[in-house]
């Protein structure tokens, strides 16, 4: 069975700061991965995925993610935070081999930025 | 705008009644995809259609029941609601295919009274 693990629920950076969300999963088949983000009172907004080739993923808003096989890990980074980053963030896998497109998410990570 | 909607936004409604969530997908996407989020149990996936067949299942309640119309919405029924039922629902859809983004709607805020 596929899990993810976020290590982290609240995380609180300064402005300007680095932001690293890490993420671990657990899955038999080779993984698809996504980072969702979800501002509050909204849904869930999709900030990048690794598929297959290039395992450093460059999303939306500056954010990126390198997938690394032998750590079993998918971590977001951006180099400078943003107040506007102020979210929950949200690290999924879902099945590469049953095409189904379901996914199963981490308990997510509160980003706190504060000025 | 992931272009996702989902009626109603709010529902407040009774120990034991039922409610239908109702969820348009974006235009020309095939696949409906139904979640619960809730403080303790966080974000589960609840249940798949494609082209109206169900495709996967999750961890859903037998009291809970969907179904995707020929026209595509998706409808997730409700029944004997309990307190812990109380969580926001989301649904998302996609082009079929693990590799492929799911947009999500707004979701729709239950709270059993």
């Amino acid at each position: 069975a596929q899990s993810v693990t976020q290590l982290g629920s609240h995380v609180s950076v300064s402005e300007g700061a680095l932001v690293l969300l890490r993420c671990n999963y657990s899955s038999s088949v080779p993984p698809y991965l996504f980072w969702y983000v979800q501002y509050p009172n909204q849904g869930l907004q999709l900030l990048l995925k690794y598929t297959t080739g290039a395992t450093l993923v460059k999303g939306i808003n500056g954010f990126e993610a390198e997938f690394k096989k032998s750590e079993t890990s998918f971590h977001l980074t951006k180099p400078s935070a943003h107040m506007s980053d102020a979210a929950e963030y949200f690290c999924a896998v879902s099945d590469g081999s049953s095409n189904t497109g379901k996914l199963i998410f981490g308990q997510g990570t509160t980003l706190q930025v504060k000025p | 705008d992931s272009g996702v909607t989902q009626t109603p936004k709010h529902l407040i409604t009774a120990t034991g009644q039922r409610v239908t969530l109702r969820c348009s997908p974006r235009s020309g996407d095939l696949s409906v995809y139904w979640y619960q989020q809730s403080l303790d149990q966080g974000l589960q996936f609840l249940i798949q259609y494609y082209n109206g067949e169900e495709r996967a299942k999750g961890n859903i309640l037998e009291r809970f029941s969907a179904q995707q119309f020929p026209d595509l919405h998706s409808e997730l029924n409700l029944s004997s609601l309990e307190l812990g039922d109380s969580a926001l629902y989301f649904c998302a859809s996609s082009v079929v295919g693990s590799n492929t983004e799911a947009f999500f709607g707004q979701g729709t805020r239950l709270t059993v009274v």
